[in-house]
């Protein structure tokens, strides 16, 4: 089964709060690709990262950082700091080397960050 | 600032209506694919086109088709609307080469549909 689990459905923080949005991905394909969308109410899916199954180094970007284990099929989002303007659903995607343009998305984690 | 444009951004049908939603993807975008995402759900793939030929669909019936023009414009068709049509319908392109990419996708903003 080729399959994305956000397990978490809400989660609330305060400004400055560090928060972590858990991934975990189910497939027996040794070539994928992982990533990670902040969408809006807008509506507008915003690409934040894309991971190769190759590449396992951790990424920081700004106050954004990603956590990929293979051995635990997880691909974790950490915000440092978190701001107001971090509030939005945020996806985790799964793609496949022969598969294109098709992305297999999580549920989803709607993250709330208050004043 | 993606690149990829939608229209129109909100739409109301009656159920059994058929109807058209647009998109235009970066130049050099040959790849373009369409997803629908209902409230409080990931988007679900409905089907990628590349130079102008269908290459992949998810699980949607034929009455859910599409186009894609030489000009990197494309088009979600969608007859006998359903009450569960009702979603989001995103517009995704990439620069990949249809199947073999993994290139990173860009989003729309989305066509919100309604249908009554």
């Amino acid at each position: 089964a080729q399959k994305v689990t956000q397990a978490q459905t809400e989660i609330s923080v305060v400004e400055k709060e560090d928060v972590t949005l858990d991934c975990v991905y189910e497939t027996r394909d040794t070539t994928y690709y992982l990533f990670w969308y902040k969408q809006p109410p807008s509506g507008e899916l915003v690409f934040l990262i894309r991971r190769n199954s190759f590449d396992e180094q951790n990424e920081i970007s700004g106050r954004y950082s990603w956590n990929f284990q293979k051995s635990t099929s997880s691909f974790n989002f950490t915000i440092t700091a978190s701001q107001v303007v971090d509030s939005a659903v945020y996806f985790c995607a799964l793609s496949f080397y022969n598969q294109g343009g098709k992305l297999i998305f999580g549920q989803g984690t709607e993250l709330s960050v208050k004043p | 600032e993606t690149g990829v444009t939608q229209s129109p951004t909100h739409l109301i049908k009656t159920r059994g209506q058929q109807v058209t939603l647009r998109c235009s993807s970066q130049s050099g975008h040959n790849t373009v694919s369409w997803y629908q995402q209902a409230l409080g759900q990931g988007p679900q793939f409905i089907f990628q086109y590349y130079r102008e030929e269908e290459n992949g669909r998810g699980n949607f019936p034929p009455r859910f088709s599409g186009l894609q023009f030489p000009n990197y414009s494309s088009e979600l068709n969608v007859n006998a609307l359903e009450l569960d049509d009702s979603a989001l319908y995103l517009c995704a392109s990439s620069p990949g080469t249809g199947l073999n990419s993994g290139n990173t996708i860009y989003f729309g903003e989305g066509s919100w549909l309604t249908v009554v």
